[in-house]
């Protein structure tokens, strides 16, 4: 089957300036996270959506980072504007049902600077 | 919330030995213990995790014991071998609908052949 998907894997920006991330799930994997990964630190989730829905968005920094899954499939997750302790990796995983092993994408790389 | 601590932070084994990671976690309503492996620049992936329905659980050179008297569950790697090498994190959640998993620090664990 095919992994979790993430786009782009590397982005470099300016801070002040906005950038957004893209996920595409395993097919029939109902929730979908957000983490970020500062290096030297475990991953931090951001957001967590069952289906379209937004079941943990307590550590998302809500003035500057949105996240949307429109139809309970693929998600993107934004920043505007960034600064530079944004600098890290950004994760999506799925998982079939909460509570299961997570799988995770590649990731995407940023570097504000 | 949940606090998951992880020690020590850096492990160093001889190629052959036994390697044990410790985790604690603060939530007595946690129920579920994963760990994750990430190798240098990829991304983490499941090795084992456990539940609170039982005490230990092995798959071939890996086994996982849960103490939730103590709220402290371990990773034991048998034989070590070069590609264990990785930073190996743990994480813990109640397993419910709404749940979320939160990671450690990790630890960085090298096998000297």
């Amino acid at each position: 089957e095919a992994g979790v998907a993430q786009s782009p894997r590397y982005k470099i920006i300016e801070k002040r300036q906005s950038v957004a991330f893209w996920c595409n799930p395993i097919s029939g994997h109902a929730t979908l996270y957000w983490y970020q990964q500062i290096l030297g630190q475990g991953p931090k989730l951001l957001i967590q959506f069952q289906n379209n829905g937004v079941v943990d968005d307590s550590q998302l920094p809500k003035d500057r980072f949105s996240a949307e899954r429109l139809k309970g499939v693929d998600s993107t997750l934004k920043i505007q504007p960034a600064k530079l302790e944004d600098s890290a990796v950004y994760l999506c995983a799925s998982s079939p049902v909460v509570a299961a092993e997570q799988y995770f994408g590649p990731g995407t790389r940023l570097t504000v600077t | 919330g949940e606090n998951v601590e992880q020690h020590p932070s850096t492990l160093s084994v001889q190629e052959g030995d036994s390697a044990v990671i410790k985790c604690t976690y603060s939530d007595s309503a946690s129920n579920y213990f994963p760990w994750y492996k990430q190798e240098l620049g990829k991304r983490p992936q499941l090795i084992i995790d456990i539940r609170s329905n039982v005490g230990e659980k092995k798959d071939q050179r890996i086994a996982v014991t849960l103490n939730k008297t103590a709220k402290h569950f371990s990773l034991h790697i048998t034989e070590t071998q070069p590609e264990d090498s990785a930073v190996y994190f743990c994480a813990a959640s109640r397993g419910g609908a709404n749940s979320k998993l939160t990671f450690g620090k990790g630890i960085t664990l090298s096998v000297r052949p």
